[in-house]
């Protein structure tokens, strides 16, 4: 099946970091996303990673992927204020790039 | 560089209406996607056009088309306006039908 899921809500303090978590079913994803949405704005796509990797970092973001689980991750170092916003997850589901999507996870980045 | 545009920001209409939305990809990419996002949710496929071809359709019903012109621009169409079609409809283009797509601002639609 197609499904995505992800935690609806994420409070984190200034300065800490974010684990933002998502699980997906199809085994045969290439590529996983993370993308930002800010208040009555579009997406704003964060990095991705190739299904035949662990992880990649940029800059204060770092992706894991646990593909034996179908588990991936979201780590936001030093979070601030301007990253409040929803994440999603979303997974590329066949070669023509159809994306599914979770229903995001709302982060809240308190003082 | 200019981004993902779409046009218009804001409609509303009523039930039983019909409506034509539009986007604009990033110069260079030939591959457009549309996606409804109802509130609260995650963005759901609906259509992805590859060099003018329908390419991938989503779980919508007839009323919902579009097309791709020559210059890789895309409209939406959507017949028969229901109340479950208030929805931010989101655009986003990629150089090839497989890479990273980067989504517009979307078109916010409200059926009364």
């Amino acid at each position: 099946g197609e499904d995505v899921e992800q935690s609806l809500f994420l409070s984190v303090r200034e300065g800490d970091s974010s684990v933002i978590n998502c699980t997906y079913t199809d085994s045969s994803s290439t590529y996983l996303y993370w993308y930002k949405q800010e208040p009555g704005a579009g997406l704003q796509l964060l990095t991705y990673i190739f299904s035949n990797m662990d992880m990649k970092q940029d800059q204060r973001l770092t992706v894991l992927l646990n593909k034996k689980d179908k588990h991936l991750s979201l780590r936001i170092a030093d979070t601030q204020t301007g990253d409040s916003a929803i994440y999603f997850c979303a997974e590329k589901i066949d070669s023509w790039g159809k994306f599914q999507f979770g229903a995001g996870t709302q982060v809240v980045v308190t003082p | 560089d200019a981004g993902v545009t779409q046009s218009p920001t804001h409609l509303i209409k009523t039930r039983g209406q019909h409506v034509t939305l539009r986007c604009s990809p990033i110069s260079g990419h030939k591959s457009v996607s549309w996606y409804q996002q109802v509130l609260g949710q995650g963005p759901q496929f609906i259509f992805q056009y590859y060099e003018k071809e329908e390419r991938g359709r989503g779980n919508f019903p007839d009323r919902f088309s579009a097309r791709q012109f020559p210059n890789y621009s895309s409209e939406l169409n959507v017949n028969a306006l229901l109340l479950g079609d208030s929805a931010l409809y989101l655009c986003a283009s990629s150089v090839d039908s497989h890479n990273e797509q980067f989504f517009g601002p979307g078109t916010r639609l409200t059926v009364l």
